[in-house]
């Protein structure tokens, strides 16, 4: 099976601006977490979907928003930029009723 | 108190030997447990999973959870310069969110 696919792997953008990350799960699994990652503050949990249904949220600010779509795959978007949001995003996706996660390649988000 | 905690480390081993990672967790009812390997630049790649107490082996990796001390840990035998990395405790409550340790840097010493 292919794995979790994220794009775009790279990004740069300046402050105010907002982002769009995607994500594609592998096959079968319909569910799908974000994840922040940053030296300081290690890997923080954003949110988790679920047959396109937010399940869980971590606690970042309503600028950090997510959907999902039938098939499964995933977007995130952050708005109005700042520079702290400069991280790795990882999202992870799992098979119904188990806990165990696998991650894509993450994308890397620069804030000028 | 942090939910998931773990020595940032650099925990350094000469190679061969045992590496030794430490995690403990706050909440009495954490049922699965996760051990993370994540390389420099890479995303994180699951190693270990462990959901009752007592010790789980695969391969040179052991696994140790103690619920009553609420403390899980993982054994590296025969560590390898390829081992290593950061590794990175997660802890889990059924279908819940998963709490992510800031992860343990481990360098091998050939």
């Amino acid at each position: 099976k292919a794995g979790v696919t994220q794009t775009p792997r790279y990004l740069i953008k300046t402050r105010g601006q907002q982002v769009t990350l995607s994500c594609s799960p592998i096959s079968g699994h319909r569910s799908v977490s974000w994840y922040q990652q940053t030296p300081g503050q290690g890997l923080q949990f954003l949110f988790e979907y679920f047959s396109e249904t937010q399940r869980n949220k971590g606690n970042f600010p309503g600028r950090f928003s997510g959907r999902q779509f039938s098939n499964s795959r995933s977007e995130m978007n952050v708005s109005t930029l700042e520079l702290g949001d400069s991280a790795l995003y990882l999202c992870a996706s799992r098979q119904d009723y188990t806990d165990t996660q696998y991650f894509g390649p993450g994308t890397r988000l620069t804030v000028l | 108190q942090k939910e998931v905690e773990q020595n940032s480390g650099p925990l350094s081993v000469p190679e061969g030997a045992i590496a030794s990672l430490n995690c403990t967790y706050s909440d009495r009812v954490s049922q699965s447990f996760f051990w993370y390997r994540q390389y420099s630049g890479k995303s994180p790649e699951l190693i270990m999973s462990i959901y009752s107490n007592g010790d789980k082996e695969d391969g040179r990796f052991t696994a140790q959870l103690n619920k009553a001390s609420q403390y899980v840990s993982l054994l590296i035998r025969d560590s390898q310069p390829s081992d290593s990395a950061t590794y990175l405790c997660a802890v889990t409550r059924g279908y819940q969110k998963v709490t992510f340790g800031t992860g343990t840097k481990l360098q091998v010493i050939p």
